[in-house]
């Protein structure tokens, strides 16, 4: 596998669910990021992690739990979600400046999920 | 806060025509800047970009110029392809948190349709 993969591609689930997004990145990238698109909106950033800890949490409910154990996997935990959740949700990563070094502001995503509340 | 404002879409065109899609942007530091394209079904790949006034960024024909006098970036390109239509989203770079970690800033998108 290259670059970033999403699974599932796609996903229905009930209100009362209990589902999860998987993210992995395949460059070596120190920060990732969770984006929600919907249709005529403009890309919402959900979630950013850099070097696996939380860095931003752009007020985002509850029911969305994002989870990143290393550098290459994150996740996005979703549980009681609402028809308003229906979206594709798209990964992103990045190579973050460290103090040893510099980084890149370009991002690279996955295809991302397309997820279908009902 | 910075923002992206892009031309609202559908763009339609005849192959061969030419491309413009229009971006202005709103930022208080001096960021960078880009275009991303979204084909259907996948996710968004980085077209080009520009870090600095009056750089030109380029690829695969298209070409976008970092105008800091108008705030603007808009994507040209001289002859289109049907294999061009897409999602277009132009962004900005916000330094994060000490300097680390980027925000991307997306504008909404446009959608291009090139017919044969």
């Amino acid at each position: 596998e290259t670059g970033v993969t999403q699974t599932p591609r796609h996903l229905v689930m009930g209100m009362t669910n209990k589902k999860s997004l998987k993210c992995e990145q395949h460059l070596g990238h120190n920060a990732m990021y969770w984006y929600k698109q919907s249709a005529k909106k403009p890309l919402e950033l959900m979630f950013v992690y850099s070097l696996e800890e939380r860095v931003e949490n752009n007020s985002v409910p509850s029911r969305f739990s994002p989870e990143c154990p290393n550098s290459s996997h994150l996740f996005l935990h979703l549980h009681t979600l609402q028809p308003e959740d229906s979206a594709l949700y798209l990964c992103a990563s990045s190579q973050d400046a460290e103090w040893w070094g510099t980084g890149s502001d370009e991002q690279y995503f996955g295809p991302g999920t397309r997820l279908t509340v009902t | 806060g910075d923002s992206v404002t892009q031309m609202e879409g559908p763009v339609t065109l005849s192959e061969e025509a030419f491309l413009t899609i229009n971006c202005t942007y709103t930022a208080t530091g001096y960021p960078s800047l880009f275009w991303y394209v979204q084909y259907p079904g996948e996710g968004l790949q980085l077209l080009l970009k520009a870090t600095k006034a009056d750089d030109k960024g380029s690829n695969k024909g298209f070409e976008a110029t970092y105008r800091k006098e108008t705030t603007s970036f808009h994507l040209e390109k001289g002859s289109v392809q049907v294999s061009d239509s897409a999602v277009y989203f132009c962004a900005l770079s916000d330094q994060g948190y000490g300097g680390a970690t980027n925000k991307l800033i997306f504008g909404t998108g446009t959608l291009l349709a090139v017919q044969p």
